[in-house]
């Protein structure tokens, strides 16, 4: 079964400030992978996604994230940070079955991250 | 619809009762997922739906939870006698098929166990 890890429960950033937010997965196999966005009083939105191919994704708003295979890793970025993008985020991994067909999706405990104009 | 929908949007009821809560995916998702959202627990996934049809019921939480979809489409998640500890947020998801598919999220089912 798949396991994911996020580092940070909690962020704090002012506007303008880099964001990074680390995600690491345990699996033997190949997986797919997730950022999602819960922002307040909102459903889970997507914000970017990897299945294969070029490891770093670019997503909605800015955001962009870097599949390190030999780390485990899919930490998300963004170079400049906006108030808007004050909401929970949730790292995510599917594995990905030759034969066709997957699982849920397995989830971090989310980082709730709190940007201050 | 455009997207996912829940209904009903949030559920108060008292312990012991059943509740049943209900999911409209997009139309055309051919897989269905129920996730619960609870502080304790953050996202847990439950079950999956490809069709009518769920092969794995291992991740429900307990025999009180049993799920089922009709026609391909609607889905409704049921809990028997409820318990305190499953008050949480239940979310729907849809995706276009099962192989790796990017999934939407419905904006979820509160529930509240008195």
């Amino acid at each position: 079964a798949q396991s994911v890890s996020q580092h940070n429960h909690h962020v704090i950033l002012s506007e303008a400030a880099s964001l990074e937010l680390g995600c690491n997965y345990s699996y033997g196999g190949t997986v797919n992978l997730f950022w999602y966005v819960q922002y307040p009083g909102q459903h889970l939105q997507l914000l970017l996604k990897y299945f294969s191919g070029d490891p770093l994704v670019k997503g909605i708003k800015g955001f962009e994230a870097e599949f390190i295979k030999s780390k485990f890793s899919f930490n998300l970025r963004k170079p400049s940070v906006q108030w808007s993008d004050t909401a929970e985020y949730f790292c995510a991994v599917t594995a990905k079955y030759s034969g066709g067909g997957a699982d849920g999706l397995t989830f971090g405990k989310g980082t709730h991250l709190i940007i201050q104009p | 619809g455009a997207g996912v929908s829940q209904s009903p949007s949030n559920k108060v009821t008292e312990k012991g009762k059943d509740v049943e809560l209900r999911c409209d995916p997009i139309s055309g998702h051919t897989a269905l997922y129920w996730y619960r959202q609870s502080l304790g627990q953050g996202l847990e996934f439950l079950i999956y739906f490809q069709g009518n049809s769920a092969p794995d019921k291992s991740g429900l939480p307990s025999d009180r939870f049993s799920a089922e979809r009709t026609g391909g489409s609607v889905s409704t998640l049921t809990i028997q006698r409820t318990q305190q500890e499953d008050s949480a947020v239940y979310l729907c998801a849809s995706s276009l098929t099962l192989t790796s598919e990017t999934q939407y999220f419905g904006p979820g089912t509160r529930l509240l166990v008195l």
